[in-house]
């Protein structure tokens, strides 16, 4: 399964609204998709799980939503921290795949 | 405090083999999954394989089933990674990682180790 995010580079400014996208080339089996944010020098951290779920941690701020090949990560009010690149993954069927990446950057 | 330390990378030449490693503690390494995720310099994430808790499940990316094997140490807390066939492309920090498990649902990744680094060339 490919999985195409979009915007490749989101540019806004803190306490903006970002609404990142991920689609996918067939239906997730069970939506089961996760969001990773991943910042410069380190490894990714795991956000959403089973398209929704936020892990163990993550603020509210938040949350994922969608289903069968159309998918959304909304963060409500961007942090300084917030700003990253995020990936989704589907784990649906295998092989497992990841999204290219959407960078969200300060403007 | 949980910690994946990988090991093994370095500069080898096509068509050659490297055997990559990862120490795992602070956590039942034997109760879940573990998987490999590559990332080229400067570029997006690649998942590249998963093996079961016990072994039972192995799954690959297209791009390297048939060259790459993963297996595990339970008794010493330890995943590896046997990388066969080598070519320029496979060139990529790869990572370590932890997961539930590989059945339904499961196969979402909840901690990363660091990576090292692979570089492919002639």
């Amino acid at each position: 399964i490919v999985l195409t995010q979009s915007p490749g580079t989101l540019s806004l400014s803190p306490g903006e609204r970002a609404t990142l996208s991920c689609r996918a080339s067939q239906s997730v089996s069970g939506d089961y998709l996760a969001w990773y944010q991943q910042k410069p020098g380190q490894s990714p951290r795991l956000l959403i799980y089973a398209a929704s779920s936020r892990a163990t941690g993550i603020p509210d701020r938040f949350s994922g939503s969608g289903s069968g090949t159309d998918f959304t990560l909304t963060i409500s009010r961007l942090e300084p921290e917030d700003f990253a690149v995020y990936y989704c993954q589907q784990y649906g069927s295998s092989p497992w795949t990841f999204g290219q990446g959407t960078k969200v950057e300060i403007k | 405090q949980m910690q994946l330390v990988e090991s093994g990378g370095g500069v080898v030449q096509p068509g050659t083999s490297l055997r990559l490693s990862c120490a795992a503690s602070g956590f039942s390494f034997r109760n879940f999954a573990m998987h490999w995720v590559r990332q080229a310099l400067g570029k997006g994430l690649e998942w590249v394989a998963v093996v079961s808790h016990d072994e039972g499940n192995k799954y690959y990316a297209d791009s390297v089933k048939g060259r790459f094997t993963i297996s595990r140490d339970n008794s010493k807390n330890t995943l590896f990674l046997q990388m066969n066939s080598l070519r320029p492309e496979d060139t990529a920090v790869y990572k370590c990682a932890k997961g539930p498990g590989v059945a339904q649902g499961k196969g979402y990744i909840d901690y990363w180790g660091r990576g090292t680094l692979v570089t492919v060339s002639s």
